[in-house]
């Protein structure tokens, strides 16, 4: 049982947009910033979106982030086969003595 | 472009402890955070814990009774350690650089099962 909340899967098709959902709490998304994750098959995480909504360099602009509250999400625009993948979030969280928490992955299917 | 890779043994047994080391080459391990994530087979990933250059660490709640982090610069190396280990253990194991959730260099990962 992972402390933040994804959906397990998540579909679009070439040209489309999706969003993919980060459900957590006041001790780490409503309190700290959020990054994403994209995990191609057979390879380590990739981060994809730091401080809530902020890209890496290389990271193309079809990737966004936003935050709201206890939430966030990620937005992929102008879906490509390329993006079929695992994305994770993550944030630190303030309980005990503080440590990073992740989200349960979302394997996204390009149809 | 800081590189980093993990090294260490890909067997352990039941009740051992698991001791890996990431080499960070391409750049200094000093004034940075450098963390430990676990994959189990086909499942998510899990913190297990970060240190600073200087030797201060946080570890995840979970694991904190049996792990210890290390940190050389001498030799530009970070290393954990795991005691008790159990199949439960049994992932890849990256090393990453990054304050908490930025981390944005990673290694390519290490298979560590559990297994006598």
């Amino acid at each position: 049982q992972s402390v933040l909340t994804q959906p397990p899967s998540a579909s679009g098709t070439p040209g489309q947009r999706v969003t993919i959902s980060c459900s957590g709490s006041s001790s780490n998304i409503g309190g700290y910033y959020v990054s994403w994750y994209q995990q191609l098959p057979g390879a380590a995480p990739r981060l994809l979106i730091y401080m809530n909504n902020q890209r890496p360099s290389g990271v193309p602009d079809r990737f966004s982030g936003s935050k709201s509250g206890t939430s966030a999400s990620l937005a992929i625009s102008g879906l490509r086969s390329e993006d079929e993948a695992d994305y994770y979030c993550a944030a630190w969280d303030d309980s005990l003595s503080g440590y990073v928490v992740f989200g349960g992955g979302t394997k996204l299917t390009v149809l | 472009q800081v590189q980093l890779q993990e090294s260490g043994p890909g067997l352990v047994k039941p009740s051992e402890t698991l001791s890996l080391t990431c080499t960070v080459s391409g750049g200094s391990i000093g004034s940075y955070y450098w963390s430990w994530i676990r994959q189990p087979a086909g499942k998510g990933l899990e913190w297990i814990g970060r240190i600073y250059a200087s030797g201060s660490t946080n570890y995840n709640p979970s694991l904190k009774s049996r792990l210890i982090m290390s940190v050389d610069t001498s030799k530009n190396q970070f290393s954990l350690n795991l005691s008790s280990m159990t199949a439960a253990d049994s992932a890849v194991y990256y090393c990453t650089r990054g304050v908490t959730t930025d981390l944005d260099n990673w290694g390519q990962g290490i298979l560590v099962t559990v297994s006598s």
